[in-house]
């Protein structure tokens, strides 16, 4: 029982370049989130689903889409990266009215 | 804007003593959630209390939760220097489900 994971655990963008970010969970949750971390700032909710197919806008989801195609795996893209979304993301499920776990996190920067 | 606010922002102790940390809300909650980072790391939970407990204990662990004013409390017994994190609350909606961390308190325990 792997929990949540998270791939790739580093990675460095040039500006205008595309990534994603994956997160899978092997506890069979319906929920799942995609979180951005900054110094100060604690966690910001990005996206998140509320079960296979749907996705919904978290508090600051501008230059981020996301998709969940089956229920263990939530990606994460950035189809042109800004130096403001350096950070570290967070993956994170749960069930309904649950506590959260977490993955390991992504530390992304871009240059 | 954040559901729950932490407060202290920053706290250090000696080992030994007890450190306790309080979070404000704003709006009608299922449940309070406590959780640790580590530095570097990913959350992880602590604590769930529900808005019809008072009181929830787990380990050195102890959680309060006053619905009427909107505040939780966590306190640490007998602090190790293991226990240096950070630590956060997060509210999850009565409404709506969603679940809003706050910025969190850093906690440093000293040797």
């Amino acid at each position: 029982n792997a929990g949540v994971t998270q791939t790739p655990k580093f990675r460095v963008l040039k500006t205008g370049q595309s990534m994603t970010l994956l997160c899978a969970q092997d506890m069979n949750h319906e929920y799942m989130y995609w979180y951005r971390q900054d110094p100060g700032m604690g966690l910001r909710l990005i996206h998140y689903s509320v079960g296979e197919g749907t996705t919904a806008k978290g508090e600051v989801p501008d230059g981020y889409n996301v998709s969940r195609l089956k229920k263990q795996n939530f990606l994460l893209g950035l189809e042109s990266a800004a130096p403001s979304q350096t950070s570290v993301y967070f993956c994170a499920s749960r069930r309904l009215r649950n506590e959260q776990y977490f993955g390991p996190g992504t530390r992304l920067t871009v240059t | 804007s954040q559901q729950g606010e932490e407060d202290p922002q920053a706290l250090s102790i000696q080992e030994g003593e007890n450190a306790t940390m309080n979070c404000s809300y704003k709006t009608s909650i299922n449940n309070l959630q406590w959780y640790r980072q580590n530095s570097g790391r990913g959350l992880v939970h602590l604590i769930l209390i529900r808005s019809n407990e008072r009181e929830k204990h787990s380990g050195r662990l102890r959680v309060t939760l006053d619905t009427s004013k909107k505040s939780s409390s966590l306190l640490i017994t007998a602090s190790r220097a293991a226990d240096t994190a950070s630590y956060f609350c997060a509210t999850v909606s009565d409404r709506d489900d969603k679940i809003i961390f706050g910025k969190g308190t850093r906690l440093h325990i000293l040797p």
